[in-house]
């Protein structure tokens, strides 16, 4: 089976600056979909990014961008210029692109604060 | 368009109540999926389903039921609520394997 781990369960940043968040899994399969949600207090679950392990290149989403590195089994989240409305929680999740109807796997979340 | 829509938002339900949480997509998706996230943690796989008329247990099935006779519609059943089920409930959907999974909004459930 596989799991998630989110080794961080508080980080904070100031507003403008960087921050990244970690996030580890283990798996057996080679082809898979990693993806981070962020968790606002109204509870949403809302995609952040994607990374599919077939493609080298890390994703970007404006200013989100990962660290994918499939040999070392880590994807980690970098946000540039933090906004106020960021702060939340972050999950890493795991989806396998073998089985049919494959679930998502999550670690344990992240929770973000953004100082002023 | 309204995406997927869980009914109700939030319920308070005593010890031994029985209670179905209804889940709607719009969105013509094959895949359907429950998640329970209990305080401080992530979501965790109840129940899913690759198609209408076909399901399968998650990581925890234990005291849920569901059904899918329509494409649309997913909802989830609990029998004889007991507290361990307080939790916010998830469903979410998605077309095929490699598209990202969308959620509803939640609901919030309590078992006092």
């Amino acid at each position: 089976a596989q799991t998630v781990t989110q080794s961080q369960p508080e980080m904070s940043v100031q507003e403008a600056e960087t921050v990244t968040l970690s996030c580890t899994y283990d798996t057996s399969e080679s082809d898979y979909y990693l993806f981070w949600y962020k968790q606002p207090p109204s509870r949403q679950m809302i995609l952040v990014i994607r990374q599919e392990a077939y493609k080298q290149q890390n994703a970007t989403e404006n200013r989100f961008s990962v660290n994918f590195q499939k040999a070392a089994k880590s994807f980690s989240l970098k946000i540039s210029d933090s906004q106020l409305g960021d702060a939340a929680m972050y999950f890493c999740a795991y989806r396998s692109a073998i089985t049919s109807g494959s679930r998502l796997t999550f670690g344990e979340g992240t929770q973000l604060t953004v100082n002023p | 368009n309204a995406g997927v829509t869980q009914t109700p938002k939030f319920r308070i339900l005593k010890i031994g109540q029985s209670m179905t949480l209804q889940c709607t997509q719009d969105m013509n998706h094959n895949y359907m999926y429950w998640y329970r996230q209990d305080p401080g943690m992530g979501l965790k796989l109840i129940y899913y389903s690759v198609g209408a008329g076909i399901t399968d247990k998650g990581e925890v099935p234990n005291g849920y039921n569901v059904s899918r006779s329509t494409t649309e519609d997913f909802p989830l059943r609990l029998e004889l609520a007991a507290p361990s089920q307080t939790s916010v409930y998830f469903c979410a959907s998605s077309y095929v394997n490699n598209q990202p999974q969308h959620f509803g909004d939640g609901t919030r459930l309590s078992i006092l």
